[in-house]
């Protein structure tokens, strides 16, 4: 069973500084996404990463895959009170039709 | 707004009852899947659906059931409803399968079974 581990589970922040989210699993993943769900709604892509050592960035965001494609890592430069939310990352494996989430990071960033 | 609605948005059914949740996919999608996000978690895949036939299935027993009509639209059946059951119910679509393609989620069914 492919497992993803996400940290921390829980963040709460002031507006302006910075955070990192982090993705691990002893699995390679063929591809590693990042998702962003707000309540009451459903995930929406950020970004999907499939090179190992690929950095890709979204404007305050900047996203890594770990070179050996087990693990990933989300950093947000100057965060703002839009960014709460939930970002779960999710993984293809050794099947390519069912993708494994992790349990997420709530963030809260304060005004 | 990802083009896939999902109906009914929430529901409440007894333990034992039997409870349909429905999927509209985005236009020109040919892929349904099921996900069950419980409070505190992330989705778990329950199945997917590629040209009307189940292409793959996750760790669910079989009182979970699914159809995919000719039109892609898609339905999740659940029987015999357990207190666990209680959770958000996601249908993502997409093009060929799901690898290597974006997929769209809905903004999920919350079920709660008393």
């Amino acid at each position: 069973t492919q497992l993803l581990e996400q940290s921390p589970q829980f963040l709460s922040i002031q507006e302006g500084e910075n955070l990192t989210v982090y993705c691990n699993s002893s699995s390679v993943f063929s591809s590693l996404q990042w998702y962003r769900q707000e309540p009451g709604e459903g995930p929406v892509l950020l970004v999907t990463v499939v090179t190992g050592g690929e950095v890709k960035k979204l404007k305050r965001l900047t996203f890594q895959f770990g070179d050996a494609r087990k693990d990933s890592s989300l950093h947000i430069t100057a965060a703002q009170p839009g960014d709460t939310g939930l970002y779960l990352c999710a993984g293809y494996g050794g099947s390519n039709y069912k993708l494994t989430f992790g349990k997420g990071t709530l963030l809260t960033v304060n005004p | 707004e990802t083009g896939v609605t999902q109906s009914p948005t929430h529901l409440i059914k007894t333990r034992g009852q039997q409870v349909t949740l429905r999927c509209s996919s985005q236009s020109g999608h040919n892929t349904v899947s099921w996900y069950q996000q419980a409070l505190g978690q992330g989705p778990q895949f329950i199945f997917q659906y590629y040209r009307e036939e189940e292409n793959g299935r996750g760790n669910f027993p079989p009182r979970f059931s699914g159809l995919q009509f000719p039109n892609y639209s898609s339905e999740l059946n659940v029987n015999a409803l357990e207190l666990d059951d209680s959770a958000l119910y996601l249908c993502a679509s997409s093009i060929d399968g799901a690898s290597g393609n974006t997929i769209y989620f809905g903004e999920g069914s919350w079920l709660t079974v008393v």
